[in-house]
């Protein structure tokens, strides 16, 4: 399809294990984002892209939380050693340039992460 | 700090009323609001937006107003349809907006028959 795709929609993983989180953005869209949602609650942003380059990755709650995107393209969240306050669905966004001039990201549906 | 907020988790309506959904902010820097519907299993999905240039901008069906003095935003929806059941989130952006957005909780809005 066109929009924002997220793998894996579920995962399942228990305490202490490292977790892979993929999405990949509509193409030609410069920014990716990544916030978390946990129950009840809105998107908590955590990681924004521009290109390859973490413009900013103030809202990554600890050094376990770590991001990439080496081509400009698909991005990958990564988390080592699960707790189980890290259970919540991560949702990846996209926006194309002069996301400034519109405030639209086009989000993905979300990969729940739940740590047992 | 979290900014954001909204005034009821749940408004439950009739469906063919409107709908009013509230939402109040504590950062004056903040120049731009935006409202967000989220149905459930899905992610946001961006509605309408206002500058705060702005007192009212108007969608299909959908109503934005922003009161700066009292720091208030709202989303009306006219005529609700079933369909208009989900969560909606005001978010808010300041300086350039790069780091995206910081959303609020949300309103969950259920459409009765």
């Amino acid at each position: 399809g066109a929009g924002v795709s997220q793998t894996p929609s579920n995962k399942v993983t228990e305490k202490g294990k490292y977790v892979e989180l993929r999405c990949d953005p509509i193409s030609g869209h410069t920014a990716l984002y990544w916030y978390r949602q946990s129950l009840g609650q809105g998107p908590e942003f955590l990681i924004y892209f521009q290109g390859t380059g973490a413009a900013d990755d103030s809202g990554l709650p600890n050094d376990r939380f770590f991001a990439v995107r080496p081509e400009g393209s698909v991005s990958t969240l990564k988390i080592q050693r699960t707790e189980r306050g890290d259970s919540a669905v991560y949702l990846c966004a996209s926006s194309l340039p002069g996301f400034a001039n519109t405030g639209e990201l086009f989000f993905g549906e979300g990969s729940r992460l739940t740590v047992l | 700090g979290e900014s954001v907020g909204l005034h009821l988790p749940t408004l439950s309506v009739q469906e063919g009323d409107n709908s009013i959904i509230n939402c109040a902010y504590s950062n004056s820097a903040s120049d731009y609001f935006i409202w967000y519907k989220q149905e459930s299993g899905k992610g946001p999905q961006f509605i309408i937006d206002i500058r705060s240039n702005m007192d009212k901008r108007q969608g299909q069906r959908v109503t934005v107003l922003l009161n700066k003095t009292v720091k208030h935003l709202s989303l009306q929806i006219a005529a609700t349809q079933p369909g208009d059941s989900a969560v909606y989130f005001c978010a808010e952006m300041w300086g350039g907006g790069a780091d995206g957005l910081t959303f609020g909780k949300g309103t969950h809005l259920i459409i009765q028959p």
